[in-house]
């Protein structure tokens, strides 16, 4: 079946710290994968996507690469910021499965000025 | 995109009584998404809401408790009924893109106590 596993939380950094976040799925077909975030008492937003194999998603200095080869999809920041503390989704989503996305367990992420 | 407008943003129920939920899409949508996230967890998927047709639950999910609505291509309910303790969550609506990418999006949630 689909899933998506994720890195267990809560990952604690200091500020300016590299982070990186871990998400590996199983899928059959070709998903799109996807992360969001949610701060603290706010709905979800769409973070960063990639749509096909080799794509790299990117925004507000995180990125992702889709590795189909190692069914992957892991999360990196060079540099965090007190800011960035939040909840982070990673999720596979399948055209054929009537749009729905298959969410990994979230990722609290803490960061200590 | 879309912009999603959820409502109430939260609430406080006493045990017994019954909260819709309400979300407003700002353009038309075909699939809407009604999620639960208890505390802590991630998020499940209740149900999901096509216009014109009857809702489509997901196992542990009945339409007696989670009644849905979806009158037109850019509104949708959710009610939770007889609410007991078990039911504090926040509630997301959410709605796919509609260009086929299966991106979503997502209103601010509804933060639900029951008392």
């Amino acid at each position: 079946g689909n899933s998506v596993t994720q890195m267990e939380g809560p990952v604690t950094l200091s500020e300016e710290a590299f982070l990186t976040i871990n998400c590996t799925y199983t899928a059959t077909g070709y998903p799109s994968l996807f992360w969001y975030v949610q701060y603290p008492g706010e709905g979800l937003q769409l973070l960063l996507k990639a749509t096909k194999a080799d794509d790299k998603g990117s925004n507000k200095g995180f990125e992702a690469t889709y590795r189909k080869e190692t069914t992957s999809f892991h999360l990196e920041k060079g540099s965090v910021q007190v800011s960035d503390s939040a909840v982070y989704f990673c999720a596979l989503g399948l055209t054929d499965s009537n749009y729905q996305l298959i969410w990994g367990a979230g990722t609290k992420l803490i960061i200590k000025p | 995109s879309a912009v999603i407008s959820q409502k109430p943003s939260r609430d406080i129920c006493q045990r017994g009584t019954s909260l819709t939920i309400q979300c407003q899409v700002d353009s038309q949508v075909t699939m809407m998404f009604w999620y639960r996230q208890q505390p802590g967890q991630s998020l499940t998927l209740i149900a999901t809401a096509n216009q014109g047709s009857e809702a489509t639950y997901e196992s542990g999910f009945v339409i007696d408790k989670f009644p849905i609505s979806r009158p037109n291509l850019t509104f949708s309910t959710l009610t939770v009924s007889n609410m007991s303790p078990e039911d504090s969550s926040i509630y997301l609506c959410s709605v796919e893109d509609g260009t086929g990418n299966t991106e979503a999006f997502f209103g601010q949630g509804t933060r639900l106590t029951v008392v």
